[in-house]
């Protein structure tokens, strides 16, 4: 079974460009997670859908970020501007169902914002 | 205070060794309780669940303490392999949602 992936696995911007990151998860699960990790620190929450409708997106930055997941399977989470503190790596992860215990990550996108 | 709080390390102990890491968490009505590990840049996996009767897999127990909000890892008998971060995540209700501690950073070394 193929696991969550995501592309591109590293993207070097310059600030005040616009990127986008891509997540597929697992087949069949109706849960993704978008997080964020900064060095050294564990993965924060930035959006959860389940299937096409954005759950939980308290902690997405909506003045500069957004996220989409038109048929409830892949996603795409953009920044626009990116600003220097966005340098961090971006996971993507699903689960099978609402509330599941185990979430699958994806390898995740380095981005680096110069 | 944060959600959930770890030591940070980084511990290093020779192989063989018994280790223990540590967790606390703020949220009296969490319900679930996890350990995932982390390897140097790449993505974090699920080790084990925290159940209240404390679990074991092989070389590795986990604990919880609910009237302490406190869980544990202990790792048994250290491999080199087992050099990596270990996070302590807690899920916040039935919601699903994840709280990650910021790691713990294990080292083993010959």
């Amino acid at each position: 079974e193929a696991g969550v992936v995501q592309s591109p696995r590293y993207k070097i911007i310059e600030k005040k460009q616009p990127v986008a990151f891509w997540c597929n998860p697992i087949s069949g699960h109706n849960t993704l997670y978008w997080y964020l990790q900064n060095l050294g620190q564990g993965p924060e929450l930035l959006i959860r859908y389940e299937n096409e409708e954005a759950v939980d997106d308290s902690q997405l930055p909506k003045d500069r970020f957004s996220a989409e997941r038109l048929k409830g399977v892949d996603s795409t989470l953009k920044i626009q501007p990116a600003e220097l503190g966005d340098s961090a790596v971006y996971l993507c992860a699903s689960s099978s169902q609402r509330g599941s215990d185990t979430q699958y990550f994806g390898p995740g996108t380095r981005l680096t914002v110069l | 205070r944060k959600e959930v709080e770890q030591d940070p390390g980084p511990f290093n102990v020779p192989e063989g060794a018994t280790v223990a890491f540590n967790c606390t968490y703020s949220n009296s009505a969490s319900q679930s309780f996890f350990w995932y590990r982390q390897d140097c840049r790449k993505e974090p996996k699920l080790l084990m669940s925290v159940y209240s009767s404390g679990n074991e897999d092989g070389r590795f127990t986990a604990q919880l303490n609910r009237a302490s909000q406190y869980i544990s890892l202990l790792i048994r008998d250290s491999k080199l392999s087992d050099s990596a971060t270990y996070l302590c995540v807690v899920k916040w209700g039935n919601t699903g949602k994840l709280i990650f501690g910021q790691g713990t950073t294990l080292q083993v070394k010959p």
